[in-house]
């Protein structure tokens, strides 16, 4: 157990739809990771925030928003889905900034049809 | 265009010998790497890293190996375990104008044979 959550594990929905993914860090972490594993690739690096501003931002679209709460909880919006966007997404934290170690949650297993 | 590439899919090994996990990028920006082992439904768990001013790397069993003329690096464990088996991810990491960026390989599935 990395200390990481996530919510929910799975989710369907339809295409257009919108949705929200929550991530709880580690206790003491700062800094949240978001990433996305379409089937058969690698994780791609979406955003990531550290005490709540965003810090360094990957490949996210513009239908895909993030933020993270003063209790360091962060939140993943994806809107106007397409049935291109199913797929894991995960969260990790760190403890700060320019920290190499993440750990991750379990993911969320995002379905859209 | 893939910066961080893991050519072979999967890999099968005998308990007790060496697994040899191999990673390739493309880009000379990148300052650390780093290796994690994946479960099915659980998330990566970090394994070893290795500076881009180092050239090895050693914790337990497991080994990183960099090649910085190659963009090359590598990850040995022994002995090779039936607990091993699991999928490993390279990482690599490097700073731009956007922040710190992460680029996650797509993944070697390790099967280590009893």
């Amino acid at each position: 157990d990395s200390g990481v959550t996530q919510t929910p594990k799975h989710l369907i929905t339809a295409t257009g739809q919108r949705v929200t993914l929550r991530c709880s860090p580690r206790s003491g972490d700062l800094s949240v990771y978001w990433y996305q594993q379409s089937l058969d690739q690698g994780l791609q690096f979406l955003i990531q925030y550290y005490n709540g501003e965003e810090r360094a931002k990957g490949n996210i679209l513009e239908r895909f928003s993030a933020q993270q709460f003063p209790d360091l909880h962060s939140e993943l919006n994806l809107s106007s889905l397409e049935l291109g966007d199913s797929a894991l997404y995960f969260c990790a934290s760190s403890v700060d900034v320019g920290t190499y170690e993440q750990y991750f949650g379990p993911g969320t297993r995002l379905t859209v049809t | 265009d893939q910066q961080v590439k893991q050519n072979s899919p999967s890999l099968s090994v005998q308990e007790g010998r060496i697994s040899i996990l191999n990673c390739d990028y493309t880009n000379s920006m990148f300052d650390y790497f780093l290796w994690y082992k994946k479960y099915p439904a659980e998330g990566p768990t970090f394994l070893i890293s290795i500076s881009s001013i180092k050239d090895k790397n050693e914790d337990g069993r497991f080994t990183v190996f960099l090649n910085k003329s190659a963009k090359h690096l590598s990850l040995h464990i022994v002995p090779s375990q039936p607990g091993d088996s699991a999928v490993y991810f390279c990482a690599a990491s490097e700073w731009d104008n956007y922040g710190q960026n992460f680029v996650f390989g797509p993944g070697t599935r390790l099967s280590v044979l009893p």
